[in-house]
């Protein structure tokens, strides 16, 4: 069983639409949660971190779930600019060791 | 502020001929160094981690090897290239406390 899974999509949703990814992860002690992103042919950027009380940065709201052993990303009225590929990251209690998932893609379309 | 640099950014190269890849982190001390792979349409691939000079973590068996000769310092590896070490080569680092981890900006090889 892969330690994380995401749907790879692809997401094809309008400009102003409200759109939500989840990303599931298998090892039930691990510690941090983030969320980057990654445009075409570039490297991953840290778009946000995960906290167990859920935050919200602009048009973008992360969520965890230790119980289910999932997180969430919902962006709200969505851009042309947030077309990206959107990938969930996990990390063990040591700290040294990130896990991935595959990315879900997103295109907004005007 | 920290920064990292990787080099070279594209490169062409025959089957069978050697690789070198480099990484250098600025502003921080002892950090954490990755190299990952992706693939084609594909997610990210752990190849070595190192928590410090010297120590080196292979994740997947294969032609590539890394060292780590400096504390900032971290170099990917091949003596003899494979059609599918083709990829986008990511180098990065992290902090233990921070457990956040920065990517440089990439290197496209393409195995001819």
């Amino acid at each position: 069983r892969k330690e994380v899974e995401q749907d790879p999509g692809p997401f094809n949703v309008p400009e102003g639409a409200t759109v939500a990814f989840n990303c599931t992860y298998s090892n039930s002690a691990s510690q941090s949660f983030f969320w980057y992103r990654q445009d075409c042919r570039k490297e991953p950027k840290l778009l946000m971190s995960v906290y167990s009380s859920g935050n919200e940065d602009g048009r973008f709201t992360a969520q965890l779930n230790r119980a289910s052993q999932y997180i969430s990303l919902l962006i709200r009225d969505s851009k042309l600019s947030d077309s990206a590929t959107y990938l969930c990251v996990v990390t063990t209690n040591t700290g040294n060791q990130f896990y991935f998932g595959t990315g879900t893609s997103l295109t907004v379309i005007p | 502020s920290q920064t990292i640099h990787q080099w070279p950014a594209t490169l062409v190269q025959p089957v069978g001929s050697p690789l070198s890849l480099e990484c250098t982190v600025e502003g921080t001390s002892n950090p954490n160094l990755y190299w990952y792979r992706q693939a084609a349409g594909r997610g990210l691939q752990l190849l070595f981690y190192s928590v410090g000079i010297g120590q080196i973590s292979s994740e997947v068996p294969q032609n590539l090897s890394a060292s780590r000769p400096q504390d900032r310092q971290f170099i990917l590896s091949s003596k003899k290239l494979l059609l599918s070490d083709s990829g986008f080569y990511l180098c990065a680092w992290s902090v233990f406390s921070g457990n956040t981890i920065y990517f440089g900006e990439g290197s496209w090889l393409t195995v001819v």
